[in-house]
């Protein structure tokens, strides 16, 4: 199983809502990335966790808040968004040993959430 | 910092017709180098990769060489198809900056029949 699984596909939801996006992965992957793309650019890191640790932040608004409850899962809770939030949401993951491991690190991408903020 | 520049499309092409798309990198260790490419609608796809120096990473019959000494990883194809319509990417990664990927802008391609 290669595949890196997320739901909703689509979301739409008011500023004042609470929604999480999920993904998940059984490639015995331990490292876990959220990815936010906007239409027409490339995708730009939001958070890694390694070893179910979050490890890098990328100075992400506080609205935005991740969670990975075990090694296959990662979610993205979000709270108070704002339009400007709009965009698809991608979660990757890789065997990210970092400093270990293979010579490269490939990473494998699910087919994103598409989240509309109203 | 570590970049990485691709030519701006989009890129259009008739069916058949060869495809290349340049792609440059600045970088401060030693990157691995990879192109990803995003049908309509999907998330990313890795395409192909090269961790070394000369080293030539072929899919679908898209093919890159990882060159040192110009610091590039072109991508190239024959002969496309309609079906190759889609975003590409090209990214790098250094293992020591936390497996971190750096992605260049995107070039979009249009197959036309």
């Amino acid at each position: 199983d290669t595949e890196v699984t997320q739901t909703p596909k689509h979301l739409v939801m008011g500023m004042t809502n609470k929604k999480s996006l999920k993904c998940e992965q059984h490639m015995g992957h331990r490292a876990m990335y959220w990815y936010k793309q906007k239409a027409k650019k490339p995708p730009e890191l939001m958070f890694v966790y390694s070893y179910e640790k979050l490890s890098i932040n990328e100075s992400v608004p506080s609205r935005f808040s991740p969670e990975c409850p075990n090694s296959s899962l990662l979610n993205l809770h979000l709270h108070a968004l704002q339009p400007e939030d709009s965009a698809l949401y991608l979660c990757a993951s890789n065997d990210g040993t970092f400093g270990g491991g293979s010579t490269y690190n490939e990473q494998f991408f699910g087919p994103g959430t598409r989240l509309t903020v109203l | 910092g570590d970049s990485v520049t691709q030519m701006e499309g989009p890129v259009t092409l008739s069916e058949e017709a060869f495809l290349t798309i340049n792609c440059t990198y600045t970088a401060t260790g030693y990157p691995s180098l990879f192109w990803y490419v995003q049908y309509p609608g999907e998330g990313l796809q890795l395409l192909l990769k090269a961790t070394k120096a000369d080293d030539k990473g072929s899919n679908k019959g898209f093919e890159a060489t990882y060159r040192k000494e110009t610091t590039s990883f072109h991508l190239e194809k024959g002969s496309v198809q309609v079906s190759d319509s889609a975003v590409y990417f090209c990214a790098l990664m250094i293992k020591a900056a936390g497996n971190k990927l750096t992605f260049g802008g995107g070039t979009r391609v249009l197959v036309k029949p």
